[in-house]
């Protein structure tokens, strides 16, 4: 069984720019999260993904969109980077989000600077 | 939006057991109180859930209060590797979004 997996590790970018992260969900999974932690922070939510569509949404501006494929691997872009944006950004991976029970199963994080 | 209150930071001696205590005053009968933590460097990891009675698996045991406004994760012999930041959270169905707080940072001495 792989475990989720997230890339880049780290990158570094201007403000400005924009920027496209990738994750791969457990196998089986067919639900994604994406979450921004700043540093010394808890994990911040900022949106869902069951099935391809967006099932659920944080308080994020419209440039952070994101995408899950048929394979339910996806990606998080954020547009118009901000300083503000730098941050480590966690995708999440769970079975059946519909359940209470339902177990997230996190990345290790891609570390975003934003310069 | 369903928040919980934990402490800060808390500190232990090594084989000892930790209580990490958790408030969540707002839960709704149908939210489940789940736990994670997050190793340094490392993205959270699943530790415990439930929703009534006190839990247990290999890794620790959830005590929930009679009224379920409060739980606390309890670690029975604390190692240098249990040294990560905890967080309680209320967990709903159907795209609720998941609210993690910052946490309690624990610290295990040698």
């Amino acid at each position: 069984e792989t475990g989720v997996t997230q890339s880049p590790t780290h990158l570094i970018k201007t403000r400005g720019q924009q920027v496209t992260l990738r994750c791969s969900s457990q196998s089986g999974h067919n639900t994604v999260s994406w979450y921004q932690q700043a540093l010394g922070q808890g994990p911040q939510f900022i949106f869902q993904y069951y099935r391809e569509e967006e099932n659920g949404r944080g308080n994020f501006p419209p440039r952070f969109s994101g995408l899950q494929f048929p394979n339910y691997s996806s990606e998080l872009n954020v547009n118009a980077l901000e300083l503000d944006d730098s941050a480590l950004y966690l995708c999440a991976s769970s079975l059946w989000y519909q359940s209470s029970t339902d177990t997230q199963y996190f990345g290790p994080g891609t570390r975003l600077t934003v310069l | 939006d369903a928040k919980t209150t934990q402490p800060n930071s808390m500190e232990s001696n090594e084989e000892e057991p930790v209580h990490l205590p958790c408030n969540h005053s707002t839960i709704s009968g149908t939210d489940y109180i789940h736990w994670y933590r997050q190793l340094p460097s490392q993205g959270p990891e699943y530790v415990i859930h439930g929703l009534t009675s006190n839990v247990n698996n290999r890794m620790a045991s959830l005590a929930i209060a009679e009224d379920r406004k409060s739980s606390t994760l309890i670690l029975h012999r604390a190692t240098l590797r249990d040294a990560a930041v905890y967080y309680c959270i209320l967990s709903r169905p159907w795209g609720f979004k998941t609210i993690f707080g910052a946490g309690t940072r624990l610290f295990v001495k040698a």
